[in-house]
């Protein structure tokens, strides 16, 4: 079926380093969102994107978060400087439509911040 | 605003067992109910999506009716297995652009 891929699996960086999580959508969506999830909690919203502009974002999605899509390509979740409660695994998805569809997710990027 | 209730953070179970995991909803919009799940080591993936009051969604052996009255949509399912060990999340839709998910219940089943 259709696949939303991360890149890269894990990130090991220092805090208040800058770091860029990728994530290229399944192709013909639309809508595409980052979700943040601390080992063995659950899954917490953090941003939606449309047409080239954020729709929503959670408390979660402090100023030092941005998110991206330049021409088509990967949709990119960039934060900077990132701090040590940042470690986390960070879950990106997709969908053709908005919130009545199906979303389709990624299997993750694990940060950690030392 | 919108908001899901997973009242149990762990469900233990043993094979052939009945699975019953709770979930309410709230909502001032026509909502469309999602349950998903998640593997270890993976994003969550759909399980059964009802859009429809009254109606119910089956996949796997999993079935959750989305009951308007009771705005609850219970996952459950007849007889489990070990291989359905995972994390369970009860998703809430709606005509805005958020997706809600509720707080997971992880499920266990032993041997």
């Amino acid at each position: 079926g259709p696949k939303v891929l991360q890149i890269p699996s894990h990130q090991i960086i220092d805090m208040g380093q800058m770091v860029t999580l990728n994530c290229d959508p399944v192709s013909n969506h639309l809508y595409f969102y980052w979700y943040k999830q601390i080992l063995g909690q659950q899954m917490e919203f953090l941003v939606n994107f449309y047409n080239g502009k954020v729709m929503e974002k959670s408390k979660l999605f402090k100023d030092q978060f941005s998110v991206e899509r330049p021409d088509g390509s990967y949709f990119t979740l960039k934060i900077q400087p990132t701090a040590l409660e940042d470690s986390a695994v960070y879950f990106c998805a997709s969908s053709r439509r908005e919130a009545n569809e199906r979303l389709f997710f990624g299997h993750g990027t694990k940060l950690s911040v030392l | 605003g919108d908001s899901v209730t997973q009242m149990q953070g762990q469900v233990t179970l043993s094979e052939d067992d009945f699975l019953f995991i709770n979930c309410t909803y709230s909502t001032t919009w026509y909502p469309t109910l999602f349950w998903y799940v998640q593997y270890p080591g993976e994003g969550p993936q759909l399980l059964l999506k009802v859009t429809t009051a009254n109606n119910k969604g089956i996949s796997r052996g999993f079935e959750a009716t989305y009951d308007k009255r009771t705005t609850s949509f219970h996952l459950q399912k007849a007889s489990v297995q070990e291989s359905d060990s995972a994390v369970y999340y009860c998703v809430l839709g709606s005509n805005t652009d958020k997706v809600v998910f509720g707080t997971g219940t992880r499920l266990q089943v032993s041997p």
